[in-house]
């Protein structure tokens, strides 16, 4: 079965620091890949998503993903992070060809500090 | 306003109290699903439903039960609810079910569960 890997459980940064959360999935077929963001308190929230074409995705609130299909990643990046960006982020894949099931990974906190 | 309506918010129940959780969302979607939030675990599908009347177990489907009667409503029900249930529980729907689930996926707001 296709499993996500988040490789950092807790992340620290200071504001206008760079920021990059890595993530791997398990499958070597066509794949969705998603990043969501949890804000405290909140419900989890679409920041990007890549089905196909370029594989540099933008999302809202500056952020960017790269799929590298060759590594099995699509790391999640924000050149200058600001204190509101301290959220939970969770990578998430969906096999099309296999399963319609959305597997998230474990999720990663971010913590900016001010 | 396009959303995913999940009630209750909280709960607090005993151990072997059957309770439902509903969910109901009004963007026409065919695809629902259920998710359990743990601290360590992120999310973890219950169950999912590509449309009327077709359920599918997730990875923990375990002391769960799921029914799709409308395509609007998809209630999650915990029979014999023990105390490794409680957890933060969440709905979510998605437009695009053939050829995989392609759209993005909207969330309720979550249902806070304590089983004593």
């Amino acid at each position: 079965a296709q499993s996500v890997s988040q490789h950092n459980h807790h992340v620290i940064l200071s504001e206008a620091a760079s920021l990059e959360l890595g993530c791997n999935y398990s499958y070597g077929g066509t794949v969705n890949l998603f990043w969501y963001v949890q804000y405290p308190g909140q419900h989890l929230q679409l920041l990007l998503k890549y089905f196909s074409g370029d594989p540099l995705v933008k999302g809202i609130k500056g952020f960017e993903a790269e799929f590298i299909k060759s590594k099995f990643s699509f790391n999640l990046r924000k050149p200058s992070v600001q204190w509101s960006d301290t959220a939970e982020y969770f990578c998430a894949v969906n096999a099309p060809g296999r399963d319609d099931k959305i597997i998230f990974g474990k999720g990663t906190r971010l913590h900016i500090l001010p | 306003e396009a959303q995913v309506t999940q009630n209750p918010r909280y709960l607090i129940t005993v151990t072997g109290k059957k309770l439902t959780v509903t969910c109901s969302q009004n963007m026409n979607h065919e695809y629902m699903s259920w998710y359990r939030q743990d601290p360590g675990l992120g999310l973890r599908q219950i169950y999912y439903s590509m449309n009327v009347e077709v359920t599918d177990k997730g990875d923990v489907p375990e002391g769960y039960k799921v029914s799709r009667k409308e395509k609007r409503n998809f209630p999650l029900i915990l029979e014999s609810p023990s105390p490794n249930q409680t957890s933060l529980y969440f709905c979510a729907s998605s437009l695009d079910s053939t050829g995989g689930v392609g759209e993005k996926l909207f969330f309720g707001s979550g249902t806070q569960l304590s089983v004593l």
